[in-house]
């Protein structure tokens, strides 16, 4: 059965970095376009970034671009995502979302992995 | 990208209909077919019952229903039950090829 698996979350520095990761199983990873999907706590979802299936395509929210970076690696079933210079308003459950079939609906999601910003 | 609008709350007693509202602009969701929704339970991830406006997956229940007029989305669930208590949240893709979600509904069975 389709699975994702988040990991990577925990409690970092403001300012600092983290990469996310997302693990896939149970399809073939590299025909589906992937999202990342955030919540911060008692808040409603945010959308953040999806990626094409072979990678090339990525787009991303206005509220993280150019501090946000999407990835995979379809040799290792990975999805990634890098956030640069973190800010209190970046603490959240970060989801990581296969498509369902169309490039255009987040039909499988993970459970989901928390950040948290503190010093 | 401003958030879709949505109710933030709606209740019903079991056996009854609700329906939730998600407007958007032309630039989303009156612009394409591609509104989806999902039920999430507390502390639980969020779960897709509607895609592309009218769609179910496999395996949701036929009680939950979508529909689309102009900027607006709306979701129906019908025959209203303890299980459906949660929140709602619609998603639109947008003419800048992202996507952009509501801000939720609280759903609440009396």
């Amino acid at each position: 059965q389709v699975q994702v698996v988040e990991s990577g979350g925990g409690v970092v520095q403001p300012g600092r970095s983290v990469r996310l990761s997302c693990a896939a199983s149970g399809f073939t990873f590299s025909s589906f376009d992937m999202h990342w999907v955030r919540q911060a706590p008692g808040k409603g979802l945010e959308w953040v970034a999806v990626i094409s299936y072979d990678g090339i395509n990525k787009y991303y929210a206005d509220s993280v671009k150019g501090r946000i970076t999407i990835s995979r690696d379809n040799s290792k079933n990975t999805l990634y995502l890098q956030i640069n210079s973190l800010r209190a308003e970046d603490a959240a459950v970060y989801y990581c979302a296969r498509d369902l079939f169309s490039g255009v609906v987040m039909g499988y999601w993970g459970q989901g992995t928390l950040v948290t910003v503190s010093s | 990208q401003s958030a879709l609008a949505q109710p933030a709350s709606v209740s019903g007693s079991p056996g009854q209909s609700i329906t939730i509202s998600c407007t958007g602009t032309s630039s989303d969701v009156g612009g394409y077919n591609y509104v989806s929704w999902y039920q999430q339970h507390p502390g639980k991830a969020p779960k897709l019952i509607i895609y592309d406006v009218t769609y179910r997956p496999s395996g949701v229940s036929d009680r939950f229903s979508g529909s689309k007029s102009g900027n607006t989305a709306s979701l129906t669930i019908s025959g209203l039950q303890a299980e459906d208590e949660a929140d709602y949240y619609c998603s639109s893709y947008t003419s800048s090829r992202t996507h952009v979600f509501g801000g939720g509904t609280i759903l609440t069975v009396l």
